[in-house]
């Protein structure tokens, strides 16, 4: 496809558990974002991967938080042991460089955590 | 402290009139400034990008401006129409901040009335 995709869309979990969550970029891109976003608030930074490298995981909220790029190209974020804090929705988006530059959204993943 | 501000959270506006929204930021020195379009359920998609050295960019029916002393972009929709309803949401990236992720305003959520 030509755009960012991600999967699930919806993703319903007990507090407690774990889930993962994956991100395919735009083919070629270099740089992949992760971000969540709450109810009426804008996208908020979670972690930032050049190719296979995670340059900045400033913005992930816990350790509880995991994310990887192991070829470059597809990416999953994990969250671990979820909490009810954690329901949002997850955006990934790519862009062609690091800076300067458009990014591109998927649709992103919506996480309730009961 | 760093705030980015989108001063309304709602616009309500006949169509065919302009459609003017506000970003000011605080404490930030951004590079550039980006406005992105959310539709509901949807992720955001890149419309405009300004650069810092850059006063107005204009595309199609949309006029971004960029004041560094103001600290302000403005958005502008000309002659609006019922589709362009939507949550306008702006962008920035701050010079020392990570490389290529952005700050994002709560956004202004448009209503264009027929």
């Amino acid at each position: 496809g030509a755009g960012v995709s991600q999967s699930p869309r919806y993703k319903v979990a007990k507090r407690g558990q774990d889930v993962a969550l994956r991100c395919d970029p735009i083919s070629g891109h270099v740089s992949l974002f992760w971000y969540q976003q709450a109810l009426g608030q804008g996208p908020e930074f979670l972690t930032y991967f050049q190719n296979e490298a995670q340059l900045d995981k400033s913005g992930l909220p816990s350790d509880r938080f995991f994310a990887e790029r192991p070829e470059g190209s597809v990416s999953t974020l994990k969250i671990q042991r979820t909490q009810q804090e954690d329901s949002a929705v997850y955006l990934c988006a790519s862009s062609l460089e690091w800076s300067n530059q458009p990014q591109h959204f998927g649709d992103g993943t919506r996480l309730s955590i009961l | 402290s760093q705030k980015i501000e989108q001063n309304s959270e709602a616009l309500n506006i006949q169509e065919g009139k302009t459609a003017t929204l506000t970003c000011n930021y605080t404490n930030y020195s951004p590079a550039y400034l980006q406005w992105y379009r959310q539709d509901p359920g949807r992720g955001p998609v890149f419309l405009l990008l300004i650069r810092e050295n850059e006063k107005e960019k204009r595309k199609e029916r949309l006029k971004v401006t960029f004041d560094t002393t103001l600290k302000q972009s403005l958005f502008h929709i000309t002659a609006s129409q019922p589709a362009d309803s939507a949550t306008y949401l702006c962008a920035l990236q701050n010079y020392g901040g990570s490389q290529g992720n952005l700050i994002f305003g709560k956004g202004t959520k448009l209503s264009v009335k027929p």
